[in-house]
């Protein structure tokens, strides 16, 4: 069965105050671990795809990298408007059902000014 | 382009009533899915469709049932509501040559 763990549950930064959010994986046949960011009250938006271990991804302030067993959020220099709840998923191979995602239960960002 | 849109965005319901979470997507994808966001437990899939008059169950099916009769819409029926069924239902939806999913902003259903 595949899973996904992420830690810490919550965190809090002062802005400026980099930081990396953990995601721990088991899957069987890894297609591809995926970040997403959700803001409260609304759907899960897409950040990163990473597909094998040693690939990484920036986007702004973010970047992602993937090992065997666990991927990390890197967040350099955070302001307020990266206060969200980011996600974390992984597909696998033998997925039939429709590119199902197994998702943890994401990490709780808060950024003071 | 308005992607994934799912209605109504909050709804009331009392154990035993029925209701249909509307979901459409303009963007030609392929596949649909829902899943159902709880606290502490991620999101977690309940059915999905890989094309029109094509559904299966995901990992927590019980209570929900699906159709596809057409591309764009993909909707949701609890039968008999149960408080269990309290959560926030999400649709996702995504091309079948593509694993990336686009979300819908979410539907909040307490069951009393």
């Amino acid at each position: 069965e595949d899973q996904v763990t992420q830690s810490p549950e919550a965190l809090r930064l002062q802005e400026g105050e980099s930081s990396s959010l953990n995601c721990s994986y088991t899957v069987s046949g890894l297609r591809g671990l995926f970040w997403y960011r959700q803001d409260p009250g609304k759907g899960p938006e897409f950040l990163f795809t990473l597909y094998s271990a040693g690939e990484e991804k920036e986007k702004e302030r973010l970047k992602a990298t993937l090992t065997k067993k666990e991927s990390f959020l890197h967040i350099t220099a955070p302001k307020p408007e990266d206060s969200a709840t980011y996600l974390c998923a992984v597909q696998a191979w033998n997925n039939n059902a429709g590119n199902m995602l197994t998702f943890g239960g994401g990490t709780r960002l808060m950024v003071k000014p | 382009n308005a992607g994934v849109t799912q209605t109504p965005k909050f709804q009331v319901l009392k154990t035993g009533q029925s209701m249909t979470l509307q979901c459409a997507q303009d963007m030609n994808h392929e596949y649909m899915s829902w899943y159902r966001q709880d606290p502490g437990m991620g999101l977690r899939l309940i059915h999905y469709s890989v094309g029109a008059g094509i559904t299966d169950q995901g990992e927590v099916p019980n209570g929900y049932n699906v159709s596809r009769s057409t591309t764009e819409d993909f909707p949701l029926r609890l039968l008999s509501a149960a408080p269990s069924q309290t959560s926030v239902y999400f649709c996702a939806s995504s091309l079948a040559g593509a694993n990336v999913l686009t979300f819908g902003a979410g539907s909040r259903l307490t069951v009393l």
